[in-house]
């Protein structure tokens, strides 16, 4: 059973530079969704895709902020001229639509940014 | 205003026995989702139980039952017969429409509980 993968699980930047996370959902699932996490709060949303369309986008997303997910598969998450407020745990999240509200997430093991 | 809210930062619980995860939430949506997840010290975020708004019954799942008081606009976890493992954070989440026809979760700040032997 192959789950939600993430890369890389570490990621240490220094301020200014630009990093790119990936995320590969579960092989059937059709939405796709990334969170950001810093410690002691609980997630919160970014953004998410269902197939290879960005459906919805958070006010917290700047535009340092941009997600891909192509081919309606994995997706790319990248943060330009990256700022220390950016540290936080990337999660990434995948579900199979079934009645919109009720479809279940299953999460990725994260990637953890340190801005320095 | 808090759409998620969870009161209790840490709670204890004795090893076997039961304990409650309090969560209340706000909207005015009709039909919305109400999920609980666990983290542990691992990081990865593992699904525990789903309520939907309209499910009139109580969710369960194994050792975890969802109260959900409509009304009240709570939807509190109860862990029955705790166990060690079973310390570790737990997050309350809501799902709602959006104003652009999508749809977006919403986490509450967290409970870490603490299991004793």
């Amino acid at each position: 059973d192959t789950g939600v993968s993430q890369d890389p699980r570490h990621k240490i930047t220094k301020r200014g530079q630009n990093v790119t996370f990936r995320c590969d959902p579960i092989s059937e699932h059709n939405r796709l969704y990334w969170y950001r996490q810093t410690l002691g709060q609980g997630p919160e949303f970014l953004t998410y895709f269902q197939n290879e369309a960005q459906l919805e986008k958070s006010r917290l997303l700047s535009d340092r902020f941009s997600a891909e997910r192509p081919k309606g598969s994995f997706s790319t998450l990248e943060i330009q001229r990256t700022e220390q407020g950016d540290s936080a745990m990337y999660l990434c999240a995948s579900s199979l639509d079934r009645l919109g509200l009720t479809d279940t997430q299953y999460f990725g093991p994260g990637t953890r940014l340190t801005v320095l | 205003a808090q759409k998620i809210t969870q009161t209790q930062p840490g709670m204890f619980v004795q090893e076997k026995e039961a304990v409650t995860l309090d969560c209340t939430y706000d909207t005015s949506d009709q039909s919305y989702g109400l999920f609980w997840y666990k983290q542990p010290s691992s990081g990865e975020m593992i699904f525990l139980i789903y309520q939907g708004s309209y499910d009139e019954q109580n969710a369960t799942e194994g050792r975890y039952s969802l109260n959900f008081q409509k009304a009240r606009k709570s939807a509190n976890l109860v862990i029955s017969a705790s166990q060690l493992g079973d310390s570790a954070m737990y997050f309350c989440a809501m799902r709602e429409g959006t104003d652009t026809g999508g749809f977006k979760t919403i986490f509450g700040a967290g409970t870490r509980l603490f299991v004793k032997a």
